[in-house]
């Protein structure tokens, strides 16, 4: 699986977006791009996931880029409640179901 | 629904006891992981189920983990003669379909994580 880059930690005032960002240069046509957080004392939970084409849903959007080499997910209006560990896990699909997790993005919401 | 429980939450060993950290998956997942997180770190995979099936134990860190899943639903994993260094949260998550998923399910093989077990070895 393709190894990714996400910055250490990020800060966000409560209302407005976030934008997480992440670097995937080396994805291959047959992975996709899964996001994944991680609220403290707690287990990961699924966000969003995405191939190519841009996707929504009801927590998140993720945006693709063109070469898919890089990605951003975005929180539209952040609450403190999302503060978190961010994690984008990069995953070929038809092959083994693990997720290879890295060190993710601390995102903390300011009020 | 329920999701995926773990028990017990916390778990203090000493060096040299034998632990056992059950997880529930939610019913009827077939695919059952689980992942070893030290702190500050992210979580590491440790071993895979498909049903009762274990089909990948590769991240077990040595011959003193072992996991089962008898009957395709509970699933137990259990450390021997706990040392210091296995300190760290076990977690357990579940997925509806198998992996690799059929065509049409491509992507949509989302883990549901339960809340972990903290081990500490003193």
């Amino acid at each position: 699986d393709a190894k990714t880059t996400q910055p250490p930690s990020m800060d966000c005032a409560e209302g407005r977006a976030a934008n997480l960002p992440c670097n995937h240069s080396t994805i291959s046509g047959n992975e996709y791009v899964y996001w994944y957080r991680q609220i403290h004392s707690q287990g990961p939970q699924y966000i969003i996931h995405g191939l190519k084409n841009n996707e929504t849903n009801e927590m998140a959007s993720l945006i693709i880029t063109e070469d898919r080499k890089s990605s951003t997910l975005i929180l539209p209006h952040a609450t403190l409640r999302d503060t978190a560990v961010y994690y984008c896990i990069v995953r070929v699909v038809w092959s083994y179901g693990k997720l290879t997790f890295g060190q993710g993005t601390i995102l903390t919401v300011h009020p | 629904g329920a999701g995926v429980s773990q028990s017990p939450r916390y778990k203090v060993a000493k060096r040299g006891q034998d632990v056992a950290l059950r997880c529930d998956p939610i019913s009827g997942h077939v695919s059952l992981f689980w992942y070893q997180q030290a702190l500050g770190q992210g979580p590491e995979f440790l071993t895979y189920f498909q049903n009762e099936a274990q089909l990948d134990k590769s991240g077990l860190p040595s011959d003193r983990f072992f996991a089962e899943r008898p009957e395709g639903s509970v699933s137990t994993l259990k450390i021997q003669r706990t040392q210091q260094e296995d300190s760290a949260v076990y977690l357990c998550a579940s997925s509806l379909i198998r992996t690799p998923p059929p065509n049409r399910d491509r992507g949509r093989d989302e883990q549901f994580f339960g809340p972990g077990t903290r081990l500490t070895v003193l």
